[in-house]
């Protein structure tokens, strides 16, 4: 989508260490952002979500942040496990919005 | 059911040809969106309905493509007369009400026009 994109395509990180994936979106009307996770084969999982009047959500080993000033969103996975590797994806609604929009993705690989 | 079910999973269609393509939301969810993904891309929205209102198409590539929810539960994506560039892979979310929460995705139904 034209409204999300992302920084790198590829990760690769040591199991055991903390990822950290970055996403840019360029509509500022934007409210609504959720991180997806897809494994070869399935449809995208949901992770994780946060909405404009947060800068910060936590979950379970994951965290999301997100920048408003500078149109930017992060998702941070702790001590990375190989059941980790998969492509991420952001998306978000914009304002009133029926459409999700999803970046093109990064791939992340866990290396054992 | 426990989530969304697509069928089929795979389909192979000589190119000229129509396909249907189902999909079973999750049990009381109002919302349902239709998807397509490239390969390597991310997926590209392509339609929504409210219960049997379609509500958004602007999504849809051409007139060859045809959706329908008419009892506010099953959807079918139509396409007819398929070409090559209609392979990919066809994604359907569902969600409790509609707008800004989450989609919840099937495993979508990988599409290959020879």
């Amino acid at each position: 989508g034209e409204s999300v994109g992302l920084h790198l395509p590829t990760l690769s990180v040591q199991e055991g260490d903390n990822s950290i994936i970055n996403c840019a979106y360029s509509n500022s009307a934007s409210d609504y952002f959720i991180w997806y996770k897809q494994e070869s084969g399935k449809g995208p999982q949901f992770i994780i979500d946060i909405r404009s009047n947060m800068d910060k959500r936590q979950g379970q080993r994951v965290t999301v942040l997100l920048n408003k000033t500078v149109k930017h969103l992060s998702l941070q996975i702790a001590a990375t496990q190989p059941g980790d590797s998969a492509v991420y994806f952001c998306a978000d609604f914009g304002a009133g919005s029926y459409q999700l929009t999803f970046g093109k993705g990064t791939k992340l690989s866990v290396i054992p | 059911g426990a989530g969304v079910s697509q069928s089929p999973r795979y389909k192979v269609a000589k190119r000229g040809q129509d396909v249907a393509l189902r999909c079973d939301p999750i049990s009381g969810h109002v919302s349902l969106f239709w998807y397509q993904q490239a390969l390597g891309q991310g997926p590209e929205f392509l339609t929504y309905f409210q219960n049997e209102a379609q509500l958004d198409k602007s999504g849809l590539p051409s007139d060859r493509f045809f959706a329908e929810r008419p009892e506010g539960s099953v959807s079918t994506l139509k396409i007819q007369r398929t070409q090559q560039e209609d392979s990919a892979v066809y994604l359907c979310a569902s969600s409790p009400y509609g707008i800004n929460e989450k989609l919840f995705f099937g495993s979508g139904t990988q599409l290959s026009v020879l």
